[in-house]
C-alpha cells in the first residue's frame, strides 16, 4: 500500500506570497491532519480534517487554512507569509476520526522557507 | 486541553547504554500514549504505544511504562545502537476531540 504522499518537498517563496500543500492519504484512510514543525517547538497542531469537514482546529492564525476532497486528499494554505512560518510542514492521515487508538501516518513533509 | 511535556531536550548516552525519555500530561482522562521516532530527514513513524489499562509495554530494546497517578509515561530504550540515534516524541490524544498533542521531543545521539 503506498504511503502519505506530500507535494512538493520543497518550497522558497518571499514574505507576503501565499502558499498551497498538498497532501495524499493512505488508500482507505479518511482522516487527515496537518502539523508544523520547527526546531525546540516539535509538531504543532494546525488542523484535522474528515469526511470533507474540519474536525479539529490548532492554536494558528486564520492565515492559515485549508480544505479536504470527497477523494480525502487535502490541501494546507498559507497567506500572507511571514517569517516565522519556515518550518517543515507534515500531513498525517489515518484510518478512523474520533478515536482514541488511532495510529497517525505521517508524510515526508514540505520545507517551506520564507524569505 | 491537553498539554504534553517532555524531556530532556537532547540525551547523549553510549552505545549499550540505556536511554530513558519521561513525559507529563494534564487531562487524567487521557488513556492513549504512543511514541514516534522521527530519524534524521525522514518523516515520524509509530515504535511503540501504550494504553492506559496497562503499566507497561515492551518490544524488544524498547518500553513504555504509564503511571497515570502521576501522570507521566517514559520511553525506555535498552542496549542503545547507532541507529536508535534520531529524534522522539512523545503524544497524547487530547480527550473528547482526539487531536494529537505532541511533546517538544528529545534528540537522542548513541555515541559509539
Amino acid at each position: 500500500k503506498a504511503g502519505v504522499t506530500q507535494t512538493p518537498r520543497y518550497l522558497i517563496k518571499t514574505r507576503g506570497q501565499q502558499v498551497t500543500l498538498s497532501c495524499s492519504p493512505i488508500s482507505g484512510h479518511r482522516s487527515v491532519s496537518w502539523y508544523q514543525q520547527t526546531p525546540g517547538q516539535g509538531l504543532q497542531f494546525l488542523f484535522e480534517y474528515f469526511s470533507e469537514t474540519q474536525r479539529n482546529k490548532g492554536n494558528f492564525p486564520g492565515r492559515f487554512s485549508g480544505r479536504q476532497f470527497s477523494n480525502s486528499r487535502s490541501e494546507m494554505n498559507v497567506s500572507t507569509l511571514e517569517l516565522g512560518d519556515s518550518a517543515l510542514y507534515l500531513c498525517a492521515s489515518s484510518l478512523f476520526y474520533g478515536a482514541e487508538y488511532n495510529e497517525q501516518f505521517f508524510g515526508p513533509g514540505t520545507r517551506l522557507t520564507v524569505l | 486541553g491537553e498539554n504534553v511535556e517532555q524531556h530532556p531536550s537532547t540525551l547523549s548516552v553510549q552505545e549499550g547504554d540505556s536511554a530513558v525519555i519521561k513525559c507529563t500530561y494534564s487531562d487524567s482522562a487521557s488513556n492513549y500514549f504512543p511514541w514516534y521516532k522521527q530519524e534524521l530527514g525522514k518523516r515520524p513513524q509509530l515504535i511503540i504505544d501504550i494504553r492506559s489499562n496497562v503499566g507497561e509495554k515492551k518490544d524488544q530494546r524498547i518500553a513504555v511504562t504509564l503511571n497515570k497517578t502521576a501522570k507521566h509515561f517514559s520511553l525506555h530504550i535498552t542496549e542503545t545502537q547507532p541507529e536508535d540515534s534520531a529524534v522522539y516524541f512523545c503524544a497524547a490524544p487530547s480527550p473528547g476531540t482526539y487531536k494529537y498533542i505532541f511533546g517538544t521531543g528529545t534528540r537522542l545521539k548513541v555515541l559509539a
